[in-house]
């Protein structure tokens, strides 16, 4: 069975700093990998996703991450964090097609210090 | 892009009472639907996996004859919490697929059962 690891349950850096959230995959094969942004009461919004090809993805409002096979991880990264970036992150995988379920990471709690 | 909507979007009701929750795709047809649930501060896990036209499927340790989904059309799937109590409160979320795309995620619905 797949499963997905957020080692770090909260997060706090200042604005302006740079942010790297974590993730690290378990699966036979190599799944589509996702992150998912959840504000306070809202549903998920998607930021960005993988499913082959150059292993380093962009995504929306400034994210990217790095599908690293040797280390079955599938990294979040921002430059430069806004204040607006304080949210929860889930990262989640499925098993080959991407409509399949999805099974979440624990999530990680992103605070922004002003 | 694909939406997905949600309702009610909040929702309280009294020990032993059902509730219905909607879940519909707005400009989309989805031949199937997802359903979570979300404990505060914790992460989704599936509830069931809703197909148009067929039963949906339950994941294990889920109750069926408590939470009956119907999936009736190609953009309405509905979650029905019946003789809700205390414990059964929660953040329900469902999201929508195209065959062979990703999910696409409602906006949740926040159940408070008193």
């Amino acid at each position: 069975a797949q499963s997905v690891t957020q080692p770090d349950i909260h997060i706090t850096v200042s604005e302006g700093a740079s942010l790297e959230l974590r993730c690290n995959y378990s699966y036979g094969a190599t799944p589509y990998l996702f992150w998912y942004v959840q504000s306070p009461g809202q549903g998920l919004q998607l930021l960005l996703k993988y499913f082959s090809g150059d292993t380093l993805v962009q995504g929306i409002k400034g994210f990217e991450a790095e599908f690293k096979r040797s280390q079955s991880s599938f990294n979040l990264r921002k430059p430069s964090v806004h204040w607006s970036d304080a949210a929860e992150y889930f990262c989640a995988v499925s098993p080959g097609n991407a409509g399949n379920m999805l099974t979440f990471g624990g999530g990680t709690r992103l605070m922004v210090k002003p | 892009g694909a939406v997905v909507s949600q309702h009610p979007s909040w929702v309280i009701c009294k020990s032993g009472t059902s509730v219905k929750i909607e879940c519909r795709s707005l400009d989309f047809q989805a031949t199937t639907m997802f359903w979570y649930r979300q404990f505060p501060k914790q992460s989704l896990m599936l509830m069931a996996t809703s197909n148009e036209g067929s039963k949906a499927t339950y994941e294990q340790g889920v109750e069926k004859d408590k939470f009956l989904i119907n999936h009736a059309s190609l953009t309405l799937s509905t979650l029905t919490v019946t003789s809700a109590h205390p414990e059964d409160s929660s953040f329900y979320i469902c999201s929508a697929r195209v065959v062979a795309l990703e999910q696409f995620f409602g906006p949740g619905t926040r159940l408070t059962v008193l």
